[in-house]
């Protein structure tokens, strides 16, 4: 149980383009799902918090503008990188928390890892 | 914000032998903190979690201790596998927010476990 899929797994794009990751709770309704960053050899660094419905909130640096969410439905979370640019480059992850559990446990998608070239 | 910091950053165990990884972190409001391995180009997977209200838990080979007054809490394998190998992440989280609730990742501590 509480399986997290991302699509797509990795991509590769022009700069200036955007692209969009999905991310999704297959088995149980996320009360809360979270975006990270991961650059090679390094730790995951949260982006965003996004609740259905709600207006994502980003951490202290991170452009908005730049990296939109849409967390349109209980399983379902988008995040699109807006003319992205090679230093957009990364790992990303989402996570999502169990509706109903321990709000502090977080189940983890396999992670997008995106190339701008 | 919290600060959560991870030692030693590389591992490398003889098969067999005990690994151990500590964290400390800065808010004393923290209450949950969770460990995470993660292996190259996957997602990271909880394997083990504590809250404030318990010193220490175990689950077969793996067992965390947690010491509030002192704010830290670390991670400990016993009887070390090659598939243990692998990047591990502490974290921490002042939890049970109806909102969901941030965790605060360690720097991570790469595990080698020598055959």
């Amino acid at each position: 149980g509480a399986v997290v899929s991302q699509h797509p797994s990795w991509v590769i794009c022009k700069s200036g383009t955007s692209v969009k990751i999905e991310c999704r709770s297959l088995d149980f309704q996320a009360t809360t799902m979270f975006w990270y960053r991961q650059f090679p050899k390094q730790s995951l660094m949260l982006m965003a918090t996004s609740n259905e419905g709600s207006k994502a909130t980003y951490e202290q640096g991170v452009e908005k503008d730049k990296f939109l969410i849409n967390h349109a439905s209980l399983t379902l979370s988008t995040l699109t990188v807006t003319s992205a640019h090679p230093e957009d480059s990364s790992f990303y992850i989402c996570s999502a928390s169990l509706r109903g559990g321990p709000t502090d446990t977080q189940y983890f998608g396999p992670g997008t890892r995106l190339t701008v070239l | 914000g919290e600060n959560v910091e991870q030692h030693p950053s590389t591992l490398s165990v003889q098969e067999g032998d005990s690994a151990v990884i500590k964290c400390t972190y800065s808010d004393s409001a923290s209450n949950y903190f969770p460990w995470y391995k993660q292996e190259l180009g996957k997602r990271p997977q909880l394997i083990i979690d504590i809250r404030s209200n318990v010193g220490e838990k175990k689950d077969q080979r793996i067992a965390v201790t947690l010491n509030k007054t002192a704010k830290h809490f670390s991670l400990h394998i016993t009887e070390t596998q090659p598939e243990d190998s692998a990047v591990y992440f502490c974290a921490a989280s002042n939890g049970w927010k109806a909102a969901g609730n941030k965790l605060t990742f360690g720097g991570g501590t790469r595990v080698l476990v020598k055959p």
